[in-house]
């Protein structure tokens, strides 16, 4: 059963860049089923998508946050990592790693990694 | 941009109550529609994908249905551990989700 669990600091500082890593166990991330996603949740708020990736390092973003977001993959470490440049207050959020299964007919994320507070302050 | 509408926003229920949370798309999504669960502190968790496949594990009163631009989740009779928020998320062109419904306790 895959695991999931994301690692990095829980505080960064605004204009610079957040950089989470998520950990997947349980499970191959070469998996050819499933991509790899980052989801994010403000404090008191709805969700939001950020972008996924496949073990051969293709990806796809959220336009509103494209340019700012890369999602990278190291097979070799069962992991994969989120960078968000330029942060500000309303990146304030918990972080989510998650499965992305993806085929023709369905899309979906499951299960989630328990979630990561990023909190931007000087 | 695909947004998502949910209704309601929040809804008091007890328990054994049947209940039906709605969610629309701005466009036609076909099927490509997800439900989660979220309880207080903790990660969503996938009830239905494809608006009305059951995820494995999830009790069978959860329920999905819809095509399209409308789609509902039912729960048949409400349990003490379904009080929660519910998000549907549309993955026909990247994913959004609905800005949630938070179910209570009445």
């Amino acid at each position: 059963q895959l695991q999931l669990q994301e690692s990095g600091p829980g505080l960064v500082k605004p204009s610079e860049t957040l950089s989470l890593t998520c950990t997947v166990s349980g499970g191959s991330i070469s998996s050819s089923s499933y991509y790899w996603g980052w989801i994010r949740q403000p404090p008191g708020k709805g969700l939001e998508w950020i972008g996924s990736i496949y073990y051969s390092g293709s990806t796809y973003y959220n336009p509103s946050l494209k340019s700012r977001v890369t999602i990278s993959v190291d097979t070799s470490k069962n992991q994969f990592s989120l960078k968000l440049s330029s942060v500000t207050a309303a990146d304030t959020a918990v972080y989510y790693c998650c499965p992305n299964y993806y085929d023709s007919s369905e899309n979906w994320f499951d299960p989630w990694g328990q979630g990561t507070l990023v909190t931007v302050s000087s | 941009d695909i947004q998502m509408t949910q209704s309601p926003s929040s809804l008091s229920a007890s328990v054994g109550d049947r209940v039906t949370i709605t969610c629309r798309a701005s466009q036609s999504i076909s099927s490509y529609l997800n439900w989660y669960q979220q309880k207080p502190g903790k990660a969503p968790k996938l009830l239905i994908y494809a608006a009305s496949s059951l995820q494995s594990g999830v009790p069978s009163r959860f329920s999905g249905s819809g095509s399209g631009t409308d789609f509902t989740l039912t729960i048949s009779s409400l349990q003490p551990e379904d009080f929660a928020t519910y998000y549907c998320q549309q993955s026909y062109s990247g994913y959004t989700f609905g800005q949630g419904t938070k179910l209570e306790i009445k």
